[in-house]
């Protein structure tokens, strides 16, 4: 499995666009990439998932640029409650479990 | 609500008690996964399920742990002779794989504290 790099933690303020880069030189052709944000003493929630190029929800955006060793999780016009724990995860179809790092600390501010 | 459910929520426990948690995945989906998450650090792998089948157990499921799938529907996670370092957030997911994809959806955990 891809191992991820990502920031220990990140600030913003209430209404501002949030990236949180992901990096993982390894990721291999079968893998695809997922995040998830955890709220404390809550189970991780799925935000996103992508393979390639950008995708798009009702909540955020993943860019991925062609040759996929990183990506970057987009959210806009963050409010106080995005203020979670954010985690970047690469992951295959056929290798079943999620491999977790530590996340992206992200605290919002009014 | 047709999110994965886990019971109980919280569980505090003396050491050497046994401890028995349970799952209740997405109706349809045919993959559930438990982890565990302590304090500060992301969700660890533990074991999972494809229907009633266990296929993968992680090193950190020592012989006093066990999990089992019955149905291929509910699952339940023992915890026998629990030791302190048993504490932690126990989170159990599920996913039904297509197309290529899998998507892992949560629950809410269980917290359980050892004393």
């Amino acid at each position: 499995l891809a191992k991820t790099t990502q920031p220990i933690s990140m600030d913003s303020y209430e209404g501002q666009e949030v990236n949180i880069t992901c990096s993982h030189n390894n990721i291999a052709t079968n893998d695809y990439i997922t995040w998830y944000q955890q709220f404390p003493s809550q189970g991780p929630r799925f935000i996103i998932q992508g393979y390639k190029t950008k995708v798009t929800n009702e909540v955020a955006s993943l860019f991925i640029p062609a040759d996929r060793k990183s990506s970057t999780l987009s959210l806009p016009r963050v409010s106080l409650s995005d203020t979670a724990v954010y985690y970047c995860l690469v992951g295959d179809y056929n290798t079943d479990k999620l491999i977790f790092g530590t996340g992206t600390r992200l605290q919002v501010f009014p | 609500d047709t999110g994965v459910s886990q019971d109980p929520r919280h569980k505090i426990t003396k050491r050497g008690q046994n401890v028995t948690f349970r799952c209740d995945p997405i109706s349809e989906h045919n993959r559930l996964y438990w982890y565990r998450q302590t304090l500060g650090q992301g969700p660890e792998f533990l074991t999972y399920f494809q229907n009633e089948a266990q296929l993968e157990k992680s090193r950190l499921l020592s012989d006093r742990f066990s999990a089992e799938r019955p149905k291929g529907s509910f699952s339940t996670l023992e915890i026998q002779r629990t030791e302190q370092g048993d504490s932690a957030m126990y989170l159990c997911a599920s996913s039904l794989p297509t197309g290529g994809y899998e998507t892992q959806y949560f629950g809410p955990g269980t917290r359980l504290l050892v004393l």
